[in-house]
C-alpha cells in the first residue's frame, strides 16, 4: 500500500508561536505533496503544491512568507506556520503522488491545530 | 458559483435504504473525478473513480455525466458504517494535480 504519515495529529499554541507540520510517505517516493486546509464544515482547499527539490507552488490568498513549506527529499514535506494566530486554528492535512500519478494522492491524517 | 457543489445535507436513511447524492462541477475541462469519504475529524480516503461509463465497487454504483457536468453516487442497502461525508471531487485542468472539493454531502444511517 501507499501510506502517509503526518505528525503531529493535534497541536495547541498560544497566539504568536511557530508550529511546524511533517508529512512522510513511508514506502513510496513522493515526487509531489500537496498541503490542504478544512475549515469546520467547509471542503477541503488547497494550499499549495510542492515538488521535491523545487519552491512551492501556493494557491491564490495563500501567504508564503506565513506558511512556509518544504520539501528537500522524496519522502518528506513540511509545512511551517509561522506567527500563529487564532484565525489560522484548523485542519491541516497533506497528501502525497508518486510521479506521473499527480491525481492519485495519498492523504495523511491531518493535524488539527488549535491557536490559543 | 462554487467549482464543486453538492447538497450538504444531512440525508438521514433507515438501514436497507438506498440513497442517492448529486454533485456538479463548473469547469467543463475537468478530466478525472472521484468520491472520497470523510469521517468526522479524520482525512478523506477515496471511495471511487468516476467514468462515464458507469463504475460500481459492491454496492457503491458511480456515473459521470459530462454533457451535464453532472457526478452522481449511488449506494444501496445502507449500512451503518456508511455514516460519514461523501465528497465529491475533480481535478483541476492541466498536470498540476490540483484536486478540486466539495462540500461533502453527509450521510447519517440510522438502525
Amino acid at each position: 500500500g501507499a501510506v502517509v504519515s503526518q505528525h503531529p495529529s493535534r497541536v495547541i499554541c498560544k497566539s504568536g508561536t511557530s508550529v511546524k507540520i511533517e508529512c512522510r510517505s513511508l514506502d513510496f517516493q513522493a515526487t509531489t505533496m500537496f498541503w490542504y486546509r478544512q475549515f469546520p464544515k467547509q471542503s477541503l482547499m488547497l494550499m499549495a503544491t510542492s515538488n521535491e527539490g523545487s519552491k512551492a507552488t501556493y494557491e491564490q490568498g495563500v501567504e508564503k512568507d506565513k506558511f512556509l513549506i518544504n520539501h528537500a527529499s522524496l519522502t518528506l514535506s513540511t509545512l511551517t506556520v509561522t506567527s500563529a494566530h487564532p484565525e489560522d486554528s484548523s485542519f491541516y492535512i497533506c497528501s502525497a503522488s508518486r510521479r506521473g500519478h499527480k491525481n492519485i494522492q495519498y492523504f495523511g491524517a491531518g493535524t488539527r491545530l488549535s491557536v490559543l | 458559483r462554487k467549482e464543486v457543489e453538492q447538497d450538504p445535507g444531512p440525508f438521514n436513511v433507515p438501514e436497507g435504504a438506498t440513497v442517492a447524492f448529486n454533485c456538479t462541477y463548473s469547469n467543463s475541462a475537468s478530466q478525472s473525478f472521484f468520491w472520497y469519504r470523510q469521517d468526522c475529524r479524520k482525512e478523506p480516503k477515496l471511495l471511487m473513480s468516476v467514468y462515464s461509463s458507469g463504475n460500481e465497487d459492491g454496492r457503491f454504483t458511480a456515473q459521470l455525466n459530462r454533457a451535464s457536468q453532472y457526478i452522481s453516487l449511488l449506494i444501496r442497502d445502507s449500512k451503518l458504517s456508511d455514516s460519514a461525508t461523501y465528497l465529491c471531487v475533480v481535478t483541476d485542468t492541466g498536470n498540476t494535480g490540483k484536486l478540486i472539493f466539495g462540500q461533502g454531502t453527509t450521510l447519517q444511517v440510522k438502525p
